[in-house]
């Protein structure tokens, strides 16, 4: 199940199901959508992402969903394994700007 | 992939003096890089756009004169922390975007854990 603690959000997720981490990004006007992963102590990790002309990506165990019309971006882990334990943020971007702009993160723990 | 790298990746010193922290591109020209703080339990914020040859962009709120950056090669920026203060202690994470990459991708630093006592 999923809890709010004061900053980070914990989604926990039985070894071997499927994980759905969720996002809400705040500017219109974004085109392109990136998943990162970040393990304990260390940087961002590229894990897949979606321009704004498409509402469905596929990658290696993980799909990210995108809705524009809510603006809400959503990754999917299959079969989850306990190397997916980490932080997962969404980023948005302008494709014409440099900047990209983290969303606040949710821990996914797995549970044995 | 490209790997960007960061010196030193922990160090700790007294409040009132400067901190340098390195971020290099290993086997790509980065004519852009960026800096990220982020605190415990926190997301990345991004600190300033470190433009090659010319003075970096700084995001609202952060103090240009507090945090000196400096792009003065393709695979080189370097941050400093003047007068740091216990307040400033936190993880500094860089970033170098690839020019000549079919996405123009940006690729993370392992970041700097900076603790100021």
């Amino acid at each position: 199940g999923e809890s709010v603690g004061l900053h980070l959000p914990t989604l926990s997720v039985q070894e071997g199901d499927n994980s759905i981490i969720n996002c809400a990004y705040s500017n219109s006007a974004s085109d392109y959508f990136i998943w990162y992963k970040q393990e304990s102590g260390k940087g961002p990790q590229f894990i897949i992402d979606i321009r704004s002309n498409m509402d469905k990506r596929q990658g290696q165990r993980v799909t990210v969903l995108l809705n524009k019309t809510v603006k809400h971006l959503s990754l999917q882990i299959a079969a989850t394994q306990p190397g997916d334990s980490a932080v997962y943020f969404c980023a948005e971007k302008l494709e014409r700007d440099d900047k990209i702009i983290f969303g606040k993160g949710t821990r996914l723990h797995i549970l044995p | 992939g490209a790997v960007v790298s960061q010196h030193p990746s922990r160090v700790i010193c007294k409040s009132g003096t400067s901190v340098k922290i390195e971020c290099r591109s290993l086997d790509f020209q980065a004519t852009t890089m960026f800096w990220y703080r982020q605190f415990p339990k926190q997301s990345l914020m991004l600190m300033a756009t470190s433009n090659e040859g010319s003075k970096a962009t700084y995001e609202q709120g952060v103090e240009k004169d507090k945090f000196l950056i400096n792009h003065a090669s393709l695979t080189l920026s370097t941050l400093t922390v003047t007068s740091a203060h216990p307040e400033d202690s936190s993880f500094y994470i860089c970033s170098a975007r690839d020019h000549s990459g079919l996405y123009n991708e940006q690729f993370f630093g392992p970041g700097t854990r900076l603790t100021v006592l």
